[in-house]
């Protein structure tokens, strides 16, 4: 079965900083990918999937970016953090049985002061 | 209108009863339903899917899906302490394998 990781699990950063979010998956080759945000008592918010190396689709115009460098490599990236970058990010691996189902990481909850 | 309405509670109730969660939705193109259980400060994690309508039982669990109304369910039977957390729904249309329309969570508080 997968395991997915996510790290770290907390980071307090001050507006303005970059930021580099990591996720790496094991037990599955060629997933889908997914980046999430969730703000606290909402849903989750798809901001990014990727299908494979390299191919990233953006849900949401915003300050953040994603990449793929590898198989199970996912990034979520941001040149300049703002105080609206703040929320519970989740990375998430689509697998396909009747159909896609996703699975999830732990998460790393981003608090931009 | 958002495409999918869940209450977010918080829903407290006492162990042992049995619960009902739902969702409502516009979309009559959904065909795949999930229930997720999320606990405090964690992922969520997948619970249970079903296709189309009908009911799908699993242990203490059973969802339930009527497209005619457009309304899904969640039932928990035997609630216990451990069942406390945030349940969300996601719907997917046939077609998209990448369209996971999201509820917002029902907290979920069962007291000892």
């Amino acid at each position: 079965s997968q395991t997915i990781h996510q790290w770290p699990a907390t980071l307090v950063q001050p507006v303005g900083s970059p930021l580099s979010l990591e996720c790496t998956v094991e037990g599955t080759s060629n997933p889908n990918l997914y980046w999430y945000r969730q703000a606290a008592g909402r849903g989750l918010q798809l901001l990014f999937y990727s299908v494979g190396i390299g191919q990233i689709s953006s849900e949401v115009p915003q300050n953040l970016s994603a990449s793929r460098p590898q198989d199970r490599q996912f990034i979520l990236s941001s040149k300049k953090l703002l105080l609206s970058d703040s929320g519970f990010y989740l990375c998430a691996c689509g697998i396909i049985t009747i159909k896609e189902t996703q699975y999830f990481g732990p998460g790393t909850r981003l608090l931009v002061l | 209108q958002k495409e999918v309405e869940q209450d977010p509670g918080p829903l407290s109730v006492p162990e042992g009863a049995i619960v009902s969660l739902n969702c409502t939705y516009s979309n009559s193109a959904f065909q795949y339903f999930m229930w997720y259980r999320q606990y405090s400060r964690k992922g969520p994690e997948l619970l249970m899917y079903t296709y189309s309508s009908g009911n799908k039982e699993d242990g203490r669990f059973t969802a339930q899906v009527d497209k005619s109304s457009k309304y899904i369910s969640l039932f928990i039977r035997d609630s216990q302490p451990s069942d406390s957390a945030t349940y969300l729904c996601a719907m997917s249309p046939l077609d998209s394998n990448y369209q996971l329309i999201w509820g917002a969570g029902t907290k979920l508080i069962i007291k000892p």
